[in-house]
């Protein structure tokens, strides 16, 4: 019963590529996110959705698009891969009021 | 503004000993300050937080220290055992807002057997 969810764990792809990371979560939160965390285990916020509505966006590139079909799936999508995408993706799901985050085991992606 | 500062980055202490992390933050909004433990291939996991109306909590082996007027906080993990080897950030957020956690740099704990 895993709470938060994410497929693929492993992503190898070609610079150029364009590719979907999925995350769903059992837990009934309203809120989720997405992370990148880099080389250097460096954790920095990407996005945000609170009920399907898109809640933060940080400085990230056009070509990472979040989608949220329901409150307990937030997907990425990420076009014309480059180099610098590299790096491990986590999704995160929180409830209201302050309450802690519950992250899945990453997917981590890899371009050659 | 917006950062965490976090220290060491690397820690080795011997079975038994005490391990002590040390964070510190800018933005007098935070008002969240949760730890998570991270090993290799695995998510961050939550293992301990508190909240500024507090100057301590422990869990188990596991404390927080807070002081809200230096604006720093620390985790303490007594007793430590080789199975606590693993990667440990602090965070802060603000529960009012977005609610987004500003992560440190992480430092990775490692304890002797």
């Amino acid at each position: 019963d895993t709470a938060v969810s994410q497929t693929p764990k492993y992503l190898v792809t070609q610079m150029g590529n364009d590719k979907s990371i999925k995350c769903e979560q059992n837990l009934g939160h309203d809120t989720m996110y997405w992370y990148k965390q880099d080389s250097k285990k460096f954790l920095k916020i990407m996005f945000s959705y609170n009920n399907k509505e898109l809640i933060i966006n940080e400085t990230v590139p056009n070509r990472f698009s979040p989608k949220s079909p329901d409150k307990a799936h937030l997907n990425l999508h990420i076009n014309s891969l480059e180099l610098g995408d590299s790096a491990v993706y986590f999704c995160a799901s929180s409830g209201t009021g302050g309450q802690p985050q519950h992250f899945g085991d990453g997917t981590r992606l890899s371009i050659l | 503004q917006q950062q965490v500062k976090q220290s060491p980055q690397s820690l080795i202490v011997q079975k038994g000993g005490i391990s002590i992390i040390n964070c510190a933050y800018e933005n007098t909004a935070f008002d969240y300050f949760p730890w998570y433990q991270q090993f290799p291939g695995k998510g961050p996991a939550l293992l301990i937080a508190i909240r500024p109306d507090v100057s301590e909590k422990k869990e188990g082996r596991f404390t927080i220290s807070f002081n809200k007027s230096a604006k720093q906080f620390s985790l303490h993990i007594m007793d430590s055992q080789p199975g606590d080897s693993a990667t440990y950030f602090c965070a802060a957020s603000s529960t009012s807002g977005t609610y987004k956690y500003i992560f440190g740099t992480g430092t990775r704990l490692k304890v002797l057997a």
